[in-house]
């Protein structure tokens, strides 16, 4: 079945330090890749997606590509601020099952510290 | 639009009794899923509906679970005789696939769920 491997945290950085959080992913079909954030105490956001081989995606300084070829997605942020400590979530959604549903990785806890 | 809306945002409750959720869907997406999340894990699928029908049910989905969505608008989750082992963070989410591309994917902010 679909899986996703996601880098163990918790991480801490110091405010505009470079981060990457690893992620890859084990799929039957073709699937979109999605990061999403949830901070204390809210519900998930979208952060960024891509849908094909070789797409970016972005979005409040984030990226992360779409590499079929090592089956990763690797989020990346060049200065991280204090307001990025959250719990960042790598997902999966396999066009081929039909349903859409997402499949998570554990999560990683980023804390950022001033 | 106001987004995904879940109620209650909080729920405790006994052990065997029994607890209802509801989810609001964006009213344009045409799927609506439930998940569950527990601390420290990601989310993990339960089941899903297009319009009204409820269309697949994740093996974690017990006989104690059922979900509707009657007319094809809000959801419920119903769990009966509750055990302490289903404390944890129930989602909804609802999407718009149109001609097999997933247009959009919005989660509501949670029922979080305590059995004592």
């Amino acid at each position: 079945g679909d899986s996703v491997t996601q880098m163990e945290g918790p991480v801490t950085l110091s405010e505009e330090a470079f981060l990457t959080i690893n992620c890859t992913y084990t799929a039957t079909g073709y699937p979109s890749l999605f990061w999403y954030v949830q901070y204390p105490g809210e519900g998930l956001q979208l952060l960024l997606k891509a849908t094909k081989a070789d797409d970016k995606g972005s979005n409040k300084g984030f990226e992360a590509t779409y590499r079929k070829e090592t089956t990763s997605f690797h989020l990346e942020k060049g200065s991280v601020q204090v307001s990025d400590s959250a719990v960042y979530f790598c997902a999966l959604s396999d066009r081929g099952a039909g349903s859409y549903q997402l499949t998570f990785g554990k999560g990683t806890k980023l804390s950022v510290i001033p | 639009d106001t987004g995904v809306s879940q109620d209650p945002r909080h729920k405790i409750t006994k052990r065997g009794q029994n607890v209802t959720f509801r989810c609001d869907p964006i009213s344009e997406h045409n799927r609506l899923y439930w998940y569950r999340q527990t601390l420290g894990q990601g989310p993990e699928f339960l089941t899903y509906f297009q319009n009204e029908a409820q269309l697949e049910k994740s093996r974690l989905l017990s006989d104690r679970f059922s979900a509707e969505r009657p007319k094809g608008s809000f959801s419920t989750l119903e769990i009966q005789r509750t055990e302490q082992g289903d404390s944890a963070m129930y989602l909804c989410a609802s999407s718009l696939v149109w001609d097999r591309d997933l247009l959009g994917y919005t989660f509501g902010s949670g029922t979080r769920l305590t059995v004592v």
